[in-house]
């Protein structure tokens, strides 16, 4: 079954705990990203990657760190998370970059920060 | 940069009633339209896409939306809405910048439907 897979799902942790936030897909897609989803501000996206290690700066990406060293996998990577980091993260993938290709996400990861 | 703008942001609608929910975008080429659906505690789902072709796009759940270029509009429509449609609801562009593919959101719509 294709699947974007995130990990936790659920997490709560104290302000300036490194964590990461991994991300698999099982569908061979070059492209890969993450979004974060607040109330009023619909999803953002905070990095993306268009194939091993290519990554590059989305809308919000103070605060956050990824890489691609496998195709598959996407982690993200908050280095000294801060309570403005609540937020609901999507992961994301698609066959490739560029419009034209449907992009799917993963369940989503909920993370506060206290 | 593209943008995408979505005026209703919590519609209240009777079982049976028609749905029309409004999306507008801003981005002078070519592009990309899509539409997700977020069920409650759940992740985003496509409803429908729009890439080319026929501007009147069917998609899951009996939802469509027509594509009206001259308007840069993508509205979702259905005929008739069930209690079971109750979730917010994401339009999105995608633009054809010839590297990147970024998913634009727009705000989203909360749809509640009563019985």
């Amino acid at each position: 079954e294709a699947q974007v897979t995130q990990n936790p799902r659920y997490l709560i942790t104290v302000t300036g705990k490194k964590l990461t936030v991994t991300c698999s897909q099982n569908m061979n897609h070059e492209y890969m990203s993450w979004y974060r989803q607040d109330p009023g501000l619909g999803l953002r996206q905070i990095y993306y990657s268009m194939n091993v290690e290519v990554t590059d700066k989305g809308d919000v990406p103070e605060g956050y760190k990824v890489s691609r060293k496998e195709k598959r996998n996407f982690p993200l990577i908050l280095e000294s998370p801060s309570p403005n980091q609540t937020s609901l993260y999507f992961c994301a993938s698609s066959y490739r970059g560029g419009a034209g290709n449907t992009i799917y996400f993963g369940e989503g990861s909920w993370l506060t920060v206290v | 940069a593209q943008s995408v703008s979505q005026h209703n942001h919590h519609v209240i609608l009777s079982e049976a009633a028609s749905l029309e929910l409004g999306c507008n975008y801003s981005y002078g080429g070519t592009v990309n339209l899509f539409w997700y659906v977020q069920y409650p505690g759940q992740h985003l789902q496509l409803l429908l896409k729009y890439f080319s072709g026929d501007p009147l796009v069917k998609g899951i759940k009996g939802f469509e939306a027509e594509f009206i270029k001259s308007k840069f509009s993508f509205n979702l429509r259905k005929p008739s809405v069930q209690w079971s449609d109750t979730a917010e609801y994401f339009c999105a562009v995608n633009a054809n910048t010839g590297t990147a593919s970024k998913l634009t959101f727009g705000t989203g719509t909360r749809l509640q439907v009563t019985l």
